[in-house]
């Protein structure tokens, strides 16, 4: 099956510094990615669709100053977050878009002290 | 627009008995479906998905689902469960009309079952 390899699965940060995290489709190639956040005990919230070669389309009310997505080519995908604070501490999935459906990432566990 | 609802929030049940995980949609246009489980901190496995064809979708881990059009449902089934099913379940749809390899998805809160000897 399709692999998406998300890199780090766990990061720890200073308020105030950036943290970039990885979306890798393994073995098929995305022109769409697609990045969620996950809150405790809750369900998938997306945050924005990520188009190779264009900008990211962000949904409403993610701050796309914050969230800077960027899709370089076919097997990847990075988002960053920058001036990271305490509540943006959280669960981020991507997910890759191939033809037989959408393949997730194993997650980032984004921890902000 | 999509939405999903996940009518469960937990389901608990014994080991080796049947278990269903309820999923309902609402949507304007025609839609794909499908069923993902997410164990503790890590990402989400494809469990099986319906996306043409027959109604009757069989996926990995001995689960299957039935897309049921007239009551906009896509329950989750499994004949016996075993203490290692016990997870989160996430339903989601993607609006058909996006194209096939463009899978925005709407989940829905999650059903969380848990297996008990």
């Amino acid at each position: 099956g399709a692999v998406v390899s998300q890199h780090p699965s766990w990061v720890i940060c200073k308020s105030g510094t950036s943290v970039k995290i990885e979306c890798r489709s393994l073995d098929f190639q995305a022109t769409t990615m697609f990045w969620y956040r996950q809150f405790p005990k809750q369900s998938l919230m997306l945050m924005a669709t990520s188009n190779e070669g264009s900008k990211a389309t962000y949904e409403q009310g993610v701050e796309k100053d914050k969230f800077l997505i960027n899709h370089a080519s076919l097997t990847l995908s990075t988002l960053t977050v920058t001036s990271a604070h305490p509540e943006d501490s959280s669960f981020y999935i991507c997910s890759a878009s191939g033809f037989e459906g959408a393949f997730f990432g194993q997650g980032t566990r984004l921890t902000v002290v | 627009a999509q939405s999903v609802t996940q009518l469960d929030s937990q389901v608990p049940v014994f080991e080796e008995a049947p278990v269903e995980l309820r999923c309902n949609y609402s949507s304007s246009v025609s839609v794909y479906l499908f069923w993902y489980v997410q164990y503790p901190n890590q990402g989400l496995q494809l469990l099986l998905k319906y996306l043409s064809g027959s109604t009757l979708v069989k996926g990995i881990n001995g689960f299957e689902a039935e897309f049921n059009k007239s009551q906009t449902s896509f329950h989750l089934r499994k004949p016996s469960v075993h203490i290692s099913d016990t997870a989160e379940y996430f339903c989601a749809v993607s609006d058909q009309r996006r194209g096939g390899s463009n899978y925005k998805l709407t989940f829905g809160k999650g059903t969380l079952l848990t297996v008990n000897p």
